[in-house]
């Protein structure tokens, strides 16, 4: 069974304050893993995906990583509207299922 | 990116009415569209998937006979709630994959039953 660890439950940073979320993972085979943003009440925003271990991409003031276990979101000097929950999520390869295995997230606040 | 809409983004019902809610792919053509649910502080968690023009594929523990899917078309899927009770109270998300790189969600349906 695939299954999503995040990592811390809850972070709170001053503005400018870097610092990285985790995602752990297991998974049978991974085709791909996703970062998302979620906003209240609203549905998760797209930021990336990671195919295989040692790839990153950046977005702005994010960058994620992949490694066989992991995944990191690293937050440069973030900014109040950075303030979001983070979720992180695994999608199998081999069974022809397409849907997301989520983790429970990461919420964000950063305060000005 | 692409664009997956909801409809109604909220709606407030009795016990025992049923619920539709729909989801369209605005950009692009869906053949597979998700539906999730997902309760206050807690993670998305994969109800169906919803197959254009064949029946939808539940999760285990996912009442089929209550959560209606319907994906009649390449752009839009419905989930209706039968009978809903307090309890079936959420947040559903609907998404779809336009390509392998990518996969956009909706908006969400806030269902509050009284």
């Amino acid at each position: 069974e695939d299954q999503v660890t995040q990592s811390p439950e809850a972070l709170r940073l001053q503005e400018g304050e870097s610092s990285s979320l985790n995602c752990s993972y297991t998974v049978s085979g991974l085709r791909g893993l996703f970062w998302y943003r979620q906003d209240p009440g609203k549905g998760p925003e797209f930021l990336f995906t990671l195919y295989s271990a040692g790839e990153e991409k950046e977005k702005e003031r994010l960058k994620a990583t992949l490694t066989k276990k992991e995944s990191f979101l690293h937050i440069t000097a973030p900014k109040p509207e950075d303030s979001a929950t983070y979720l992180c999520a695994v999608q199998a390869v081999g069974t022809g299922r397409r849907a997301l295995t989520f983790g429970s997230g990461t919420r964000l606040q950063v305060q000005p | 990116g692409a664009v997956v809409s909801q409809h109604p983004s909220r709606v407030i019902c009795k016990s025992g009415t049923s619920v539709k809610i729909e989801c369209r792919s605005l950009d692009f053509q869906a053949t597979t569209m998700f539906w999730y649910r997902q309760f206050p502080k807690k993670s998305l968690m994969l109800m169906a998937t919803s197959n254009e023009g064949s029946k939808a594929t539940y999760e285990q523990g996912v009442e089929k006979d209550k959560f209606l899917i319907n994906h009649a078309s390449l752009t839009l899927s419905t989930l209706t709630v039968t009978s809903a009770h307090p309890e079936d109270s959420s947040f559903y998300i609907c998404s779809s994959q336009p390509s392998f790189n990518e996969q956009f969600f909706g908006p969400g349906t806030r269902l509050t039953v009284l």
